[in-house]
């Protein structure tokens, strides 16, 4: 069983567009994460929930909006996408002690 | 505040030699300390981690680590590096609360046959 999962691996779209990226984890864990890496590996965070409760959220431009439906779920919409943001996306999740994280296969978002 | 530093965004080794990744941390607190690898294309995996409990920590695919306060370092090892060894690997530090985790910058490590 996949412990962090998001849909889709690839997304590519055109400028303009907006997509969500979807992320589940079943590690029953309550923090999770949206991290960007860029083409340099830099591996920036975006947003942080605590089960359900958005706790962190970096300067991210407000086309980017997280959703968490539940504990077990955060996804990522953005719209009105832009050519500097494609990226992968990795969503991940974190014990309530902060001990390990795990991480999603990541999403690479290309934008045209 | 906390932040993790990598020297060297690029380390060659030869196969069989020793590989040395260097990653120097900033806590105010004692931290958690954690490398992960990230091979192509791929997730990031988590090779050790570092929770305050023995200071040389030993992880997967025979790399170790060793927690040393007096340098707030925690460099990885491996006595002999692997073709499958060559990969990006992330140095991250937590402190146990604030809700995240802060990453290095990675160091891409080659292997030459």
């Amino acid at each position: 069983d996949t412990a962090v999962s998001q849909t889709p691996k690839y997304l590519v779209t055109q400028m303009g567009n907006d997509k969500s990226i979807k992320c589940e984890q079943n590690l029953g864990h309550d923090t999770m994460y949206w991290y960007k890496q860029d083409s340099k590996k830099f591996l920036k965070i975006m947003f942080s929930y605590n089960n359900k409760e958005l706790i962190i959220n970096e300067t991210v431009p407000n086309r980017f909006s997280p959703k968490s439906p539940d504990k077990a779920h955060l996804n990522l919409h953005i719209n009105s996408l832009e050519l500097g943001d494609s990226a992968v996306y990795f969503c991940a999740s974190t014990n309530e002690r902060y001990t390990e994280a795990f991480f999603g296969q990541g999403t690479r978002l290309t934008v045209v | 505040a906390q932040s993790v530093t990598q020297l060297g965004s690029h380390v060659s080794v030869s196969e069989g030699a020793l590989v040395l990744l260097r990653c120097n941390y900033s806590s105010s607190v004692p931290p958690y300390l954690f490398w992960y690898v990230q091979y192509p294309n791929q997730g990031l995996q988590l090779l050790l981690k570092y929770t305050s409990a023995a200071t040389l920590v030993k992880g997967i695919n025979g790399f170790e680590a060793e927690f040393k306060k007096s340098e707030t370092s925690f460099h990885l090892t491996k006595p002999s590096a692997h073709m499958s060894d060559a990969a990006e690997y992330f140095c991250a530090v937590s402190v146990g609360t604030g809700n995240q985790f802060y990453f290095g910058t990675g160091t891409s490590l080659t292997v030459i046959p």
